[in-house]
């Protein structure tokens, strides 16, 4: 079965400092979904990732993929204490898409001021 | 454009009662998905409904839990007597269609404490 190793598993950085969070999968990855979870509150969708690769920006986060697919990264630019929480990355096993999903442990994230 | 509601938010129980949670999925979604986050552990899937159907249980232990997504009406998980390790949080996500592209988009979740 599939697994995610996320790294690291906890991060405290400066405010304004860039950071970089990375996801590896045991198998190739069909499709890559970064969610962002603060505590006591559900999963908000951020991007989702495809094609070998693929690199996509939403505000001051970048997700990449790798050309293996096996291998996604999320990066901050110019961190502010509301990118505060934890990321979690997805993944479908599937080439058919979209089942079950299966999760990295999460990163927590914190911005010291 | 309400997204995924869950209800309650937080449920509280004594052992052996019964828990049911309820999940209604985003407006124009007919796929509904069920994961458990167990303290200090990650989210897993247990569960994926379509309308009146249930096409993955994998996940679902094989006793006491049962899950439905009725014609009309939310979906329900449902624990059946109830002990200390199901505390934990059940949150329920939707998605449009099924294949790749499609993203599972996340309710709030319900806490569900055992006494």
């Amino acid at each position: 079965s599939q697994e995610l190793e996320q790294s690291p598993q906890s991060l405290i950085v400066q405010e304004g400092k860039n950071l970089t969070i990375n996801c590896t999968s045991s198998k190739t990855l069909y499709g890559l979904y970064w969610y962002k979870q603060k505590y006591g509150e559900g999963l908000i969708f951020l991007m989702m990732l495809q094609k070998g690769g693929e690199e996509k920006s939403h505000e001051k986060i970048t997700a990449k993929l790798d050309e293996k697919k096996q291998q996604s990264s999320l990066h901050i630019t110019a961190s502010q204490p509301s990118h505060a929480g934890i990321y979690l990355c997805g993944a479908d096993g599937q080439i058919q898409g979209a089942q079950k999903l299966v999760f990295g442990q999460g990163t927590r994230l914190t911005i010291n001021p | 454009n309400a997204g995924v509601m869950q209800n309650p938010r937080h449920l509280v129980r004594r052992r052996g009662q019964e828990a049911r949670l309820r999940c209604s999925p985003m407006k124009g979604h007919s796929h509904v998905y069920w994961y458990r986050q167990l303290p200090e552990e990650g989210l897993k899937f247990m569960v994926y409904l379509q309308k009146e159907n249930i096409i993955d249980e994998s996940g679902m232990p094989k006793e006491r839990f049962s899950a439905e997504f009725p014609k009309e009406g939310p979906s329900i998980l449902r624990i059946q007597q109830v002990v200390r390790g199901d505390s934990a949080a059940y949150f329920c996500a939707s998605s449009q269609n099924q294949g790749l592209g499609q993203p599972q988009h996340f309710g709030d979740g319900t806490r569900l404490s055992i006494l």
